[in-house]
């Protein structure tokens, strides 16, 4: 089964740009969560959605916003870039059992000019 | 609000030895602990997870951890490493439980392991 799959893998934006990340979750998987991982840092939360409604958001300005779609794939969209967004944008997915375990996609490298 | 304290942002070891990555949470509630690694431009692989079933957590690739909660840690041990056990390694807790989904997860800054030959 595939797992976790993101697009695309490597991005470059200049500041003021907007960008749309993809993630497309494990099959029978209905949440879908983002990260934003800086350099050096562990990953922070941005958003999860779970059979299309968000179901949490975490402490990152209006700029970012997310949706998920009726196949439970999602996109992260991030306006007005800064160069701060500079970041691997990680997708995880988990089943809607509640046990817990998110599965992580290998990443969006996002670097903004 | 959980956190988790990640003592030892550097860690290095000698093929063989043990390996030992600490861990510290801050919790109101039961939590649930899991330590991640992370290979090189790669995302985030699971290796084991903490649910307050057995307080002593085996993974993949001989890692084990061990929930202690009066002292608020959960270490990850590995008895003898090996050179492709060089990673970066992420201790996280769920921050709450929902019905029909996860909570989300709270990283430690991580720990990057070097094994020398």
């Amino acid at each position: 089964d595939a797992g976790v799959t993101q697009s695309p893998t490597h991005l470059i934006k200049t500041r003021g740009q907007h960008v749309t990340l993809r993630c497309s979750p494990i099959s029978g998987h209905k949440s879908v969560s983002w990260y934003q991982q800086v350099l050096g840092q562990g990953p922070q939360f941005i958003f999860q959605y779970y059979e299309k409604e968000e179901r949490g958001r975490g402490n990152f300005p209006d700029r970012f916003s997310a949706r998920q779609f009726p196949n439970y794939s999602s996109e992260l969209n991030v306006n007005a870039l800064l160069l701060g967004d500079s970041a691997l944008y990680l997708c995880a997915s988990t089943t809607s059992e509640g046990r817990n375990i998110q599965y992580f996609g290998a990443g969006t490298r996002l670097s903004v000019l | 609000a959980q956190s988790v304290t990640q003592l030892g942002s550097h860690v290095s070891v000698s093929e063989g030895a043990l390996v030992l990555l600490r861990c510290n949470y801050s919790s109101s509630v039961p939590p649930y602990l899991f330590w991640y690694v992370q290979y090189p431009n790669q995302g985030l692989q699971l290796l084991l997870k903490y649910t307050s079933a057995a307080t002593l957590v085996k993974g993949i690739n001989g890692f084990e951890a061990e929930f202690k909660k009066s002292e608020t840690s959960f270490h990850l041990t590995k008895p003898s490493a090996h050179m492709s056990d060089a990673a970066e390694y992420f201790c996280a807790v769920s921050d709450k439980n929902y019905g029909g989904s996860q909570g989300n997860l709270i990283f430690g800054k991580g720990t990057k392991l070097s094994v020398k030959p």
